[in-house]
C-alpha cells in the first residue's frame, strides 16, 4: 500500500479538454509537491503547496491542497500535447522519509 | 549551474559484481536520496541522509549501501546485484527533508 494514492494512474484525452488528477493519503503533510517527468529523465518541479486550502496557479495548471493537507489535486484547462507526461506528487510526513505517488500517466492527443 | 550529477547514465552488469553509483549536487543541499523506479510502483525511496554521516533506511533498502562523507556526494553501492535490482535509479538532494528535491538524470542498470 502506497502512502501516497494517485488517480487516476492512465489518462488519454484531446488537444483542449480539461483534466484533474488526484493525491490522496490517510497521513498530514507538511507539504506536498507536484512534479513532471518525462520518459527516461528525472522528475522536474512543479510545485509546492504549503498551507491547507492552498491553491496555486502555473499557467493553465492548477493545484490545490486539502483543508486538512491529507490530499492535493492538479487541473490542468484546456491540455496540449505538451502537457505529456508522468505526474507525480510527493511529500515527507514527518521530515525525513520521502514518498512517491504512483503517478499518473497522461497521453494528450493533437 | 545548479545540478545533481550521477554517474553511469547506463549500465549493464552481472550477478555478483559490486558495482557504485555516484552523486554529486553544487547546491549545498543538506538532505539527499536515492530512488528506484520500476513500472507500476513508481518511485520508492531506497536510502536518505540527513547530512554527513548521517544515512537512514528508505523504504527498499535491502541489497544495497550508501555513504555520506561529503556534503556534496552520496554514492549508492551494490556489494551483491541480483536481477531483481534491475531499474531505473534517480539520486535527489533538497535544502531540507520534505522540501523540493532536484533529481539527477538517472541510471539505468541492468543486472543479467
Amino acid at each position: 500500500t502506497q502512502l501516497l494514492e494517485q488517480s487516476p494512474q492512465f489518462l488519454s484525452i484531446q488537444e483542449g479538454e480539461n483534466l484533474t488528477v488526484y493525491c490522496n493519503s490517510s497521513s498530514v503533510f507538511s507539504s506536498l509537491q507536484w512534479y513532471r517527468q518525462e520518459p527516461g529523465e528525472g522528475p522536474v518541479l512543479l510545485v509546492t503547496v504549503v498551507t491547507g486550502g492552498e491553491v496555486k496557479k502555473l499557467k493553465r495548471l492548477t493545484f490545490q491542497f486539502g483543508d486538512a493537507r491529507k490530499d492535493s489535486s492538479l487541473h490542468i484547462t484546456a491540455a496540449q500535447p505538451g502537457d505529456t507526461g508522468l505526474y507525480l506528487c510527493a511529500g515527507s510526513p514527518n521530515f525525513n522519509k520521502f514518498y512517491f505517488g504512483s503517478g499518473t500517466k497522461l497521453n494528450v492527443k493533437p | 549551474e545548479a545540478q545533481v550529477t550521477q554517474n553511469p547514465r547506463y549500465l549493464i552488469t552481472v550477478t555478483g559484481k559490486k558495482l557504485t553509483v555516484t552523486c554529486s549536487q553544487n547546491m549545498n543541499h543538506e538532505y539527499m536520496s536515492w530512488y528506484r523506479q520500476d513500472p507500476g510502483l513508481g518511485l520508492r525511496q531506497i536510502y536518505y541522509s540527513m547530512n554527513v554521516e548521517v544515512t537512514d533506511k528508505g523504504d527498499v533498502p535491502e541489497g544495497y549501501k550508501v555513504s555520506r562523507k561529503e556534503k556534496r556526494n552520496f554514492p549508492l553501492i551494490l556489494e551483491s546485484p541480483s536481477p531483481n535490482q534491475t531499474s531505473l535509479y534517480f539520486c535527489a538532494s533538497s535544502p531540507r527533508p520534505g522540501r523540493e528535491a532536484f533529481f539527477g538524470q538517472g541510471t539505468r542498470l541492468t543486472v543479467v
